[in-house]
């Protein structure tokens, strides 16, 4: 069965810092996404990384796989209140599936 | 294109009522799919689809049944609501081409069973 964990769950950052949210998954994957959702709101897609070592950047945040250690982490470099709102990962459940597991998420919050 | 839209976006139901969720694209994505998201929790996997005629249950399937005769529609219906089953329902599409994958979500449906 596959799990996905992500820590921490809650994180409280001032603004200018940098901080990582990371994504662990229990079992082979060939494909791992984050998002971002807003209270209320529906899901937003930041990224999908397909590969070792792939690395992705939007703005402030940068995602990263490492397919051999089970592991992604999302980068959050010099934060801003806007980048306040949940971000989950969630991983397919082998190759070429679409059958999606996702963390609980974590919850950040960016303040003055 | 209007991407990915769900009806209702509020449903209150009584327990044993039968309902249906209603989603649908535009964007002629062969994959679909149902989620429902609990408080703190991630979304989860009720079912979904590959293309027209074709379904297959997820991690939450129980309770829940879908079809999918056309590419654009992906209904959801309750058989006999249970407060259990009070929590928001996402649909999602997406499609992958050349190694790249676009997926959209939903705005949601609020159902709450009393």
């Amino acid at each position: 069965e596959l799990k996905v964990e992500q820590n921490p769950l809650f994180l409280s950052m001032q603004e200018g810092k940098n901080y990582t949210i990371y994504c662990n998954y229990s079992t082979t994957s060939d494909r791992l996404y984050w998002y971002r959702q807003d209270p209320g709101k529906s899901l937003e897609s930041l990224f999908v990384l397909l590969s070792n070592g792939a690395v992705k950047q939007e703005g402030r945040l940068m995602a990263s796989l490492d397919t051999k250690a089970r592991l992604s982490t999302l980068h959050i470099t010099a934060a801003v209140h806007d980048l306040s709102a949940t971000y989950f990962c969630a991983v397919n459940s082998g190759a070429g599936s679409y059958q999606l597991t996702f963390g609980k998420g974590t919850k950040l919050s960016v303040i003055p | 294109n209007a991407g990915v839209t769900q009806t209702p976006k509020f449903q209150v139901l009584k327990t044993g009522q039968s309902m249906t969720l209603q989603c649908a694209q535009d964007m002629n994505h062969e994959y679909m799919s149902w989620y429902r998201q609990d408080p703190g929790m991630g979304l989860r996997l009720i079912h979904y689809s590959v293309g027209a005629g074709i379904t297959d249950q997820g991690e939450v399937p129980n309770g829940y049944n879908v079809s999918r005769s056309t590419t654009e529609d992906f209904p959801l219906r309750l058989l006999s609501a249970a407060p259990s089953q009070t929590s928001v329902y996402f649909c999602a599409s997406s499609y992958l081409a050349g190694g790249r994958e676009t997926q959209y979500f939903g705005p949601g449906t609020r159902l709450l069973v009393l």
